[in-house]
């Protein structure tokens, strides 16, 4: 079974500074989707970025890009210019590619954004 | 686009009662999922239907939950008798089809409190 650890609970950044939340994953597989998603206190889970593992090329969506590292199954977000509406709870989740079904979470990083 | 609608938003009940949450998907999503989401935790996948057929239900509590989705549109998720480590919120999402690379689309929950 797949599963997806976040190691860092908790995250600060200082606003406009650069900050990176830390995903690895467990999986048999060769081809999966990987992605973050940002939860705000309202709850609604909101696709920030996604990765397919069959691309080299690391994702890019704006200020928010991934460091995915297949052969250490790492999958890091990098948000730059952080800005206060970035503060939330950030998830990052797997997907099979072949089974075509549910998003499996990791715990979840709290972010937290000083002005 | 209409997104995703849940109702009802709050809901705190006795425990050993009974409670009911419904969903409307995206219009056109074939796709439905119902995960819960314990305070702390990541979301996890109770049940996937595939227009109103039911595609995974392997940790959905079937002694006290269960779910329907009529005519493969909307559904509806039930809790009876309720439990305290019940409460949760429960996220609906909905996409255009099982295939891994459809994105996955979110409600605002809603948010169970069983006392």
């Amino acid at each position: 079974a797949q599963t997806v650890t976040q190691s860092q609970p908790e995250m600060s950044v200082q606003e406009a500074e650069t900050v990176t939340l830390s995903c690895t994953y467990d999986t048999s597989e060769s081809d999966y989707y990987l992605f973050w998603y940002k939860q705000p206190p309202s709850r609604q889970m909101i696709l920030v970025i996604r990765q397919e593992a069959y691309k080299q090329q690391n994702a890019t969506e704006n200020r928010f890009s991934v460091n995915f590292q297949k052969a250490a199954k790492s999958f890091s977000l990098k948000i730059s210019d952080s800005q206060l509406g970035d503060a939330a709870m950030y998830f990052c989740a797997y997907r099979s590619y072949n089974q075509g079904g549910k998003l499996i979470f990791g715990q979840g990083t709290e972010l937290s954004v000083k002005p | 686009e209409a997104g995703v609608a849940q109702s009802p938003r709050y809901k705190i009940i006795e425990k050993r009662q009974s409670v009911a949450f419904w969903c409307n998907p995206i219009s056109g999503h074939a796709t439905l999922y119902w995960y819960q989401q314990i305070l702390g935790q990541g979301p996890k996948l109770l049940i996937q239907f595939q227009n109103n057929g039911v595609v995974d239900d392997s940790q959905l509590p079937k002694d006290r939950f269960s779910a329907e989705r009529l005519k493969g549109v909307d559904s509806t998720l039930k809790i009876q008798p309720a439990k305290l480590e019940d409460s949760a919120v429960y996220l609906c999402a909905s996409s255009p089809g099982p295939a891994s690379g459809n994105t996955i689309y979110f409600g605002e929950g809603s948010w169970l409190t069983v006392v």
